[in-house]
């Protein structure tokens, strides 16, 4: 079972660059979300999605695009990075119950110089 | 607008020694989630447990068990006669109940070093 799969798991920016950070899930969840982590700052919501042609701000959006197009597929997009976007980040997906608990990827490492 | 608080953020404990880790919550809603997260040091997001509001039993799992109390918005989580792979980054978190757009709030985490 592949679960949740990102790529890269490690990329080096400059700034003003841009990118986009891949998650797929092969779960048919309904459900899917991007969160970064920071030290000391937990883990913040970017962008979800309840479902394909749906998304939604989450608790720190800016600077930071996404869309869903498939079940599958919910890439996060960089359109102009910054150093204050050096972070770690995840995506995870759940069916659409509230009380089912997310299935994270295994992270993407991101550092802009 | 729901919030969770871990306000231990290192603990460090000699193997064997029990440990809890504290998580307060807080949310206006009536129906709710709540869900411990481990993060060893490989970096994965590993889920523990979930509790629903509306049921208050305590839950053991071998070494862990947890403690909800809704009366003081707690929801700890307890190590019995820890081990070095117990040493990880723990993570609360709370759901409302909004379906589908039901979102998770994680605590700023705890880190449990467990000496050998």
């Amino acid at each position: 079972n592949a679960g949740v799969t990102q790529t890269p798991k490690f990329q080096v920016l400059k700034t003003g660059q841009s990118m986009t950070l891949q998650c797929a899930q092969d779960m048919n969840h309904e459900y899917m979300s991007w969160y970064r982590q920071d030290p000391g700052m937990g883990l913040r919501l970017i962008h979800y999605s309840v479902g394909a042609g749906i998304t939604d701000q989450g608790e720190v959006p800016n600077g930071y695009n996404v869309s869903r197009s498939t079940t599958e597929d919910f890439p996060l997009r960089l359109l102009s990075a910054a150093p204050s976007q050096t972070s770690v980040y995840f995506c995870a997906s759940r069916p659409g119950q509230a009380n089912s608990p997310l299935h994270f990827g295994n992270g993407t490492r991101l550092t802009v110089t | 607008a729901q919030k969770v608080t871990q306000a231990q953020t290192e603990i460090s404990v000699v193997e064997k020694e029990d440990v809890t880790l504290d998580c307060v919550y807080e949310t206006r809603d009536t129906t709710y989630y709540l869900f411990w997260y481990k993060q060893p040091p490989s970096g994965e997001l590993v889920f523990l447990i979930r509790r629903n509001s509306f049921d208050e039993q305590n839950e053991i799992s071998g070494r862990y068990s947890w403690n909800f109390q809704k009366s003081t918005s707690s929801f700890n989580f307890t190590i019995t006669a820890s081990q070095v792979v117990d040493s990880a980054v723990y993570f609360c978190a709370l759901s409302e109940s909004r379906g589908a757009n039901s979102k998770l709030t994680f605590g700023k985490g705890i880190t449990l070093s467990v000496r050998p």
